[in-house]
């Protein structure tokens, strides 16, 4: 069974600061791996999708990575700003599934 | 385009009672979603459809009932309200690569339930 994680759960940065969020998952046969943003009483917003022939994808200040082997991939956030602070979840779909399997989130917290 | 719309944004039942979450995306998606996200839980997939008239049951699909009669609407159903399905609900729909689409799940805003 497919184990979607994310650390750490809660993360305060100056504004300014670039920074990394991080997702492992146990089953190394994914079918893409997609990163959302969730703003508090809103619904997800799909950031970045990576195909799992894809190595990264690059969207303005956002950088995700992927490395399949080792079951992992980053969210590189530039010169964060206050705007940015939202819940960011990773979810991953298996090969021959049709179902996301998600992350429970990493909290983002910028200060001004 | 709206996108993906939910309909009611809030709700409280009493337990016992029934009610139907609507969801409904204009973008010709033939892949749509119901998930529920509790906290501590994340994202669970209650049921999930793959094409007009089909559904299939997903991580937790007890106690919800989903229809997917127009491929625009997919409704999920309460047949009897208990407090454990105080949520928020949200429905996602996409049109998978394969298919000529993109992967990406379009999400809509949610729908909030409580259940007395």
């Amino acid at each position: 069974k497919q184990e979607v994680t994310q650390i750490p759960a809660a993360l305060s940065v100056p504004e300014g600061e670039n920074l990394v969020l991080n997702c492992s998952f146990t089953d190394s046969a994914i079918y893409n791996l997609q990163w959302f943003r969730q703003d508090p009483g809103k619904g997800l917003t799909s950031l970045l999708l990576i195909q799992s022939s894809q190595r990264e994808q690059t969207s303005g200040r956002l950088n995700a990575s992927l490395d399949k082997s080792s079951g992992r991939s980053t969210l590189y956030i530039a010169a964060s700003q206050p705007g940015d602070s939202a819940t960011y979840l990773c979810a991953v779909i298996t090969g021959g599934s049709e179902k996301l399997v998600f992350g429970k989130g990493t909290k983002l917290t910028v200060n001004p | 385009n709206a996108g993906v719309t939910q309909t009611p944004k809030f709700r409280v039942l009493k337990t016992g009672q029934s009610m139907t979450l609507l969801c409904a995306q204009d973008m010709n998606h033939e892949y749509m979603y119901w998930y529920r996200q509790d906290p501590g839980m994340g994202l669970r997939l209650i049921h999930y459809s793959v094409g007009e008239g089909t559904t299939a049951k997903g991580e937790v699909p007890d106690g919800y009932n989903v229809s997917r009669l127009k491929k625009q609407n997919f409704l999920l159903g309460l047949e009897s309200a208990a407090p454990s399905q105080t949520s928020v609900y949200f429905c996602a729909s996409t049109n998978r690569r394969l298919a000529g689409g993109t992967d990406t799940q379009y999400f809509g805003p949610g729908t909030r339930l409580t259940v007395l």
